[in-house]
């Protein structure tokens, strides 16, 4: 089965304990994304990769780090977590860039809560 | 500034009765826009995607349609389970991708 898988799915965490939420696709897709949904602002893009290795800042990346050394796994690295990160995120992958209209596949989510 | 508005933000509707869904959208050029369906604690899932003025798509009692300045979602005899958030999105010729907040909708039996 085509998909996106996250984890964890809910994690609560103290204020600068680093963390990293998992993503990893089965569909060899090469642009994977990460966004932050939070209510009245809708999804946000924090970091893109366009392939293995190959890495960018969307519209928030602050406080955030990605790597890409796999097609497969595009891991989000919070290295000292602020309450302001308290969100909803979403990792999607396509196999071209988003922007380019292609279509995205997204995870399921991971919920966290920074305090 | 390229951006995007959904409206209304959430809609409750009875089992049957058709509405429309808006997605208003200022862009300097558009590549395409894109209509999502998200379901409470479930990423968004695609339906459409349409590209120039005058496109319609459909799917089972969802009819995307596209104007220069908005695209609607049209939702014929809709039943409890097309109950979501839909979400609108648009690919601008720089590239990027902008979500629209969403429209909550609720179908009662």
């Amino acid at each position: 089965e085509a998909q996106v898988t996250q984890n964890p799915r809910y994690l609560i965490t103290v204020t600068g304990k680093k963390l990293t939420v998992t993503c990893s696709q089965n569909m060899n897709h090469e642009y994977m994304s990460w966004y932050r949904q939070d209510p009245g602002l809708g999804l946000r893009q924090i970091y893109y990769s366009m392939n293995v290795e190959v890495t960018d800042k969307g519209d928030v990346p602050e406080g955030y780090k990605v790597s890409r050394k796999e097609k497969r796994n595009f891991p989000l690295i919070l290295e000292s977590p602020s309450p302001n990160q308290t969100s909803l995120y979403f990792c999607a992958s396509s196999l071209r860039p988003a922007g380019d209209s292609y279509e995205q596949y997204f995870g399921p989510g991971t919920r966290l809560t920074v305090t | 500034e390229d951006q995007v508005t959904q409206s209304p933000e959430a809609l409750r509707l009875q089992e049957g009765e058709s509405s429309s869904l808006n997605c208003s959208y200022t862009v300097s050029g558009l590549r395409g826009l894109f209509w999502y369906r998200q379901d409470p604690g479930k990423g968004p899932e695609f339906l459409f995607t349409l590209y120039s003025a005058g496109e319609e798509k459909e799917k089972e009692r969802l009819k995307a349609t596209l104007t220069k300045k908005e695209s609607f979602l049209h939702i014929t005899a809709p039943k409890p389970e097309d109950s979501a958030t839909y979400l609108c999105a648009f690919s601008s010729n720089t590239g990027k991708l902008i979500f629209g907040q969403g429209t909550t909708l609720q179908v009662k039996p």
